[in-house]
């Protein structure tokens, strides 16, 4: 079976921290992908990658940045977390084709002090 | 960006059919429509998906309409292990890259 794992279940920053999320996956898929998830909102896409070291913003990027140094890994970074980025953030990975399905983590609850 | 909609919510009794809908009405030629289900406290997982012709799996059925613009995803019997929000969503390229973007989806209740 697919595996997506993200590196913490829950954290909890304080405002101004640097935070790194991490996302591996074992199935040597190219598309990688970031959202945030908040009651009433759904799920909103922030970053995606398609091959390492390449990158596309979502519909959200600002106060993210992400980095994508070997295939199997992505990095969501939030250079100076804030309050309004508590959240649940969920990484996925698939293969290319619009055909593929997606392989999610369980998510990394995000409170931001 | 090609958008989805849904009903915010459902209710089902345990082991009737249930027919979830979806209009996608801006869905161009290319876009593949894609269905996922949530359980509490897990990641989306992937149900199934389909281009134009209805399309049946072990864990569900979708249906399409010949014009392409709604579809309805169709779980056979509904178990009390169904109840999830589910979301319907279109796989579509913008600007040479794929995307996936999920609308708000339809939370299902199953009754026992």
């Amino acid at each position: 079976d697919v595996k997506v794992t993200q590196s913490s279940r829950y954290l909890v920053k304080r405002t101004g921290e640097k935070v790194f999320l991490e996302c591996v996956q074992d199935m040597d898929h190219e598309n990688m992908f970031w959202y945030r998830q908040d009651p009433g909102l759904g799920l909103r896409l922030i970053y995606f990658s398609y091959d390492v070291k390449m990158k596309e913003k979502g519909d959200i990027p600002e106060g993210y940045s992400v980095s994508r140094e070997k295939k199997e890994r992505f990095s969501l970074i939030l250079e100076s977390a804030s309050t309004n980025q508590t959240s649940m953030y969920l990484c996925a990975s698939g293969l290319q084709g619009r055909w593929e399905k997606l392989f999610f983590g369980s998510g990394t609850q995000l409170s931001v002090l | 960006d090609a958008k989805t909609t849904q009903p915010n919510s459902m209710e089902s009794n345990e082991e009737e059919p249930v027919h979830l809908p979806c209009n996608h009405s801006t869905i161009s030629g290319t876009d593949y429509i894609h269905w996922y289900r949530q359980l509490p406290s897990q990641g989306p997982e992937y149900v199934i998906h389909g281009l134009t012709s209805n399309v049946n799996n072990r864990m569900a059925s979708l249906a399409i309409a010949e014009d392409r613009k709604s579809s309805t995803l169709i779980l056979h019997r509904a178990t009390l292990r169904d109840a999830a929000v589910y979301y319907c969503i279109l796989r579509h390229l913008q600007g040479g890259s794929e995307k996936l973007v999920f609308g708000k989806g339809t939370k299902l209740t199953v009754n026992p």
